[in-house]
């Protein structure tokens, strides 16, 4: 049903490697999120967009980035990856107001750095 | 504490039983999320709701505005609906969203 999508699935990565996860949606949206998500855990908020050219840090922001050049877009880098970012990251979109809001999730990045 | 809390954090039940799953926050809300997270990692939104009840299928969702307090519950459970069921909250401050940590539950046959 959800029209978003990341890739890659998964990615096993030596330390200190610059890496790109691909999100996008292709529905419309003005919002989107990016989450880290540990086993067992909570989500953290990473990065967000509410549209294009506008992106905001979270909680986790600090070793990562974002850009939104286009509606559908959202990739997120980490520009030196280390262990400490092995986890899933988790790419949503969401429309609506904020008391009528459906949000989208995509099937998730599983990240291991060695 | 957590601005969010779930309970129970783990339910193991029979097929058949009726589930509570209980969300309570701290915070003032706009909404409050009730999401599916199936093993492997997709989520799915189930509903959205900032006052009443919503019903959909062998779901139900109610919010209490008043006592912070929001409930999930199945009726005619199934292994299919084992899953991860997460509460996120809307902040109305600043529309930020707050994540529960999951209710883990497990239908058996």
């Amino acid at each position: 049903e959800a029209d978003i999508y990341q890739t890659p699935r998964y990615l096993v990565i030596g330390t200190g490697k610059k890496i790109t996860l691909e999100c996008s949606q292709t529905m419309g949206h003005d919002k989107m999120y990016w989450y880290q998500q540990d086993p067992g855990m909570e989500l953290h908020l990473i990065h967000y967009s509410y549209g294009v050219n506008s992106t905001e840090k979270g909680d986790l922001s600090s070793e990562s980035t974002v850009s939104r050049i286009r509606t559908e877009h959202f990739p997120l880098t980490l520009e030196s990856a280390r262990p400490s970012h092995t986890s899933q990251y988790l790419c949503a979109s969401s429309a609506g107001t904020a008391t009528n809001e459906k949000l989208f999730f995509g099937s998730g990045t599983q990240l291991s750095v060695l | 504490k957590n601005e969010v809390e779930q309970s129970p954090q783990n339910l193991t039940a029979q097929e058949g039983e009726f589930i509570t799953i209980n969300c309570s926050y701290s915070v003032g809300i706009s909404a409050l999320h009730w999401l599916q997270q199936h093993p492997g990692g997709g989520i799915v939104s189930l509903f959205m709701l900032s006052s009443g009840k919503k019903k959909h299928g062998r779901l139900i969702a109610t919010i209490n505005i008043q006592e912070k307090h929001s409930s999930l519950h199945i009726t005619a459970s199934h292994p299919r609906d084992s899953a991860v069921y997460i509460c996120a909250v809307i902040q109305d401050s600043n529309y930020q969203l707050i994540w529960g940590a999951g209710t883990k539950l497990i239908i058996k046959p």
